[in-house]
């Protein structure tokens, strides 16, 4: 079975531009779950998604948002990037909202200029 | 709020030898969950282990085990007979239900020395 996989890997932005990631489960999987990671702040909870409804939102402003598709494939978008969105985008799927393992895919590693 | 404070930055330790890695949390609930999950360079994370505070006796998997001290609010990782592809960034999370969003330390980078 495939792993979670996210799109791009890598990507390099202007402040001021927007940005939409993707990522896409393990095949089954109903809940997706964004994380953010830096240096500085370590892994922060960004937002969950099951069944294309958003369960739990993060501490991060109104620039970070998320969808879920029908098929469980998840998008983040950030609007307006700032220096300090510069950071590895985690994903991680899981059977169900609530489950406890959570897999999560190889990250997209954003970064602003 | 709850936080989960990791104070071992870096750690070294000889491969074959154990190692203990320290995690501590704040929380005011009786009922949550602790989890210890690994990094390795480059590679994806992935769940090392898991402890449900309703349950005093320890978790085990394999060569990794905790020590759970639910009054003290600690939760350590001990890795026995370390292994080179031990070499991680380990995470020590903590999650308040299953339906609640997870809390992570700022991590401890494992290296293991041949």
């Amino acid at each position: 079975k495939a792993g979670v996989t996210q799109t791009p890997r890598y990507l390099i932005k202007t402040r001021g531009q927007q940005v939409t990631l993707s990522c896409s489960p393990i095949s089954g999987h109903r809940s997706v779950s964004w994380y953010q990671q830096t240096p500085g702040q370590g892994l922060q909870f960004l937002f969950e998604y099951f069944s294309e409804t958003q369960r739990n939102k993060g501490n991060f402003p109104g620039r970070f948002s998320g969808r879920q598709f029908s098929n469980s494939r998840s998008e983040m978008n950030v609007s307006t990037l700032e220096l300090g969105d510069s950071a590895l985008y985690l994903c991680a799927s899981s059977l169900l909202t609530g489950y406890y393992e959570q897999y999560f895919g190889p990250g997209t590693r954003l970064t602003v200029t | 709020a709850q936080t989960v404070t990791q104070s071992q930055p870096e750690m070294s330790v000889q491969e074959a030898e154990t190692v203990t890695l320290s995690c501590t949390y704040d929380t005011s609930e009786s009922d949550y969950y602790l989890f210890w999950y690994k990094q390795p360079p480059s590679r994806q994370m992935i769940l090392v282990i898991r402890q449900e505070a309703y349950k005093q006796q320890n978790a085990t998997e394999n060569r990794f085990s905790v020590n759970f001290q639910k009054a003290a609010k600690s939760f350590s990782l001990k890795i026995s007979d370390s292994q080179l592809g031990d070499a991680a960034m380990y995470f020590c999370a903590y999650r308040r239900d299953l339906d609640d969003k997870i809390i992570f330390g700022k991590g401890t980078r494992l290296h293991i020395l041949p």
